[in-house]
């Protein structure tokens, strides 16, 4: 089983602030790497698929990077809106995500 | 517009059994993978299982041989019957539609919560 390592566990910036979000694989999973977002009492979105692929409808200020074992989710610019608790997740043989990381609001 | 509403939670004691179902519209069911994810009480996702587009099914080690995933394309619903439950099942157990098989998931339902208690 892919276990996925999310760094760190709670990010605490300001709007407008960049955030960075890792996450870790522990074998390669090419670029079958995908991220989520979800908020307090609402289901998890969708947000990068193969790593760095946008889904539907998702800002141009969400973007993903990396291949292998080491991903990267990035918001350039924070929005209120992007205060939320964000997954990364993988499939070989079965789906696995992350922990997790929350990004608060300083 | 695609939209996913699982129902069939509730409260169920220890060793008890309960069936989830999720009703899915707005696309054919039988041409995505589908999936349950449940989340426990303040904890992250973990995934449960996937029916695959050729039927072929998946579990988490957690609940193999407990849990049985099944798909009725005709009333394009997905089921999820639990038996022997514990109290490590409580959590809100939610629907996922796969983009394409083998795909992440780009739909999810509300959530079901689901709470194993004496």
């Amino acid at each position: 089983e892919i276990v996925l390592t999310q760094s760190p566990a709670t990010l605490s910036l300001s709007p407008g602030e960049r955030a960075t979000l890792s996450c870790r694989a522990s074998q390669s999973v090419t670029t079958y790497l995908a991220w989520y977002q979800q908020k307090p009492g609402q289901a998890p979105r969708l947000l990068i698929y193969d790593a760095n692929n946008r889904a539907t409808g998702i800002p141009a200020r969400f973007s993903g990077s990396g291949s292998g074992t080491d991903f990267t989710l990035t918001i350039s610019s924070l929005e209120p809106e992007d205060f939320a608790v964000y997954y990364c997740q993988q499939r070989s043989t079965w789906w696995t995500f992350g922990q997790g990381t929350k990004v608060e609001m300083k | 517009e695609v939209q996913l509403v699982e129902s069939g939670g509730g409260l169920v004691q220890p060793g008890g059994s309960l069936t989830l179902s999720c009703a899915a519209t707005g696309f054919t069911l039988s041409d995505y993978g589908m999936n349950w994810v449940r989340q426990a009480p303040g904890k992250g996702l973990e995934w449960v299982s996937s029916f695959g587009g050729s039927g072929t099914t998946y579990y988490a080690d957690s609940v193999k041989g407990r849990f049985i995933i099944s798909r009725d394309n005709t009333k394009s619903t997905l089921s999820l019957q639990m038996n022997s439950l514990r109290a490590e099942d409580t959590a809100t157990y939610y629907c996922a539609k796969e983009f394409g098989h083998g795909r992440p998931f780009d739909s999810w339902g509300q959530g079901t919560l689901v709470t194993v208690s004496s």
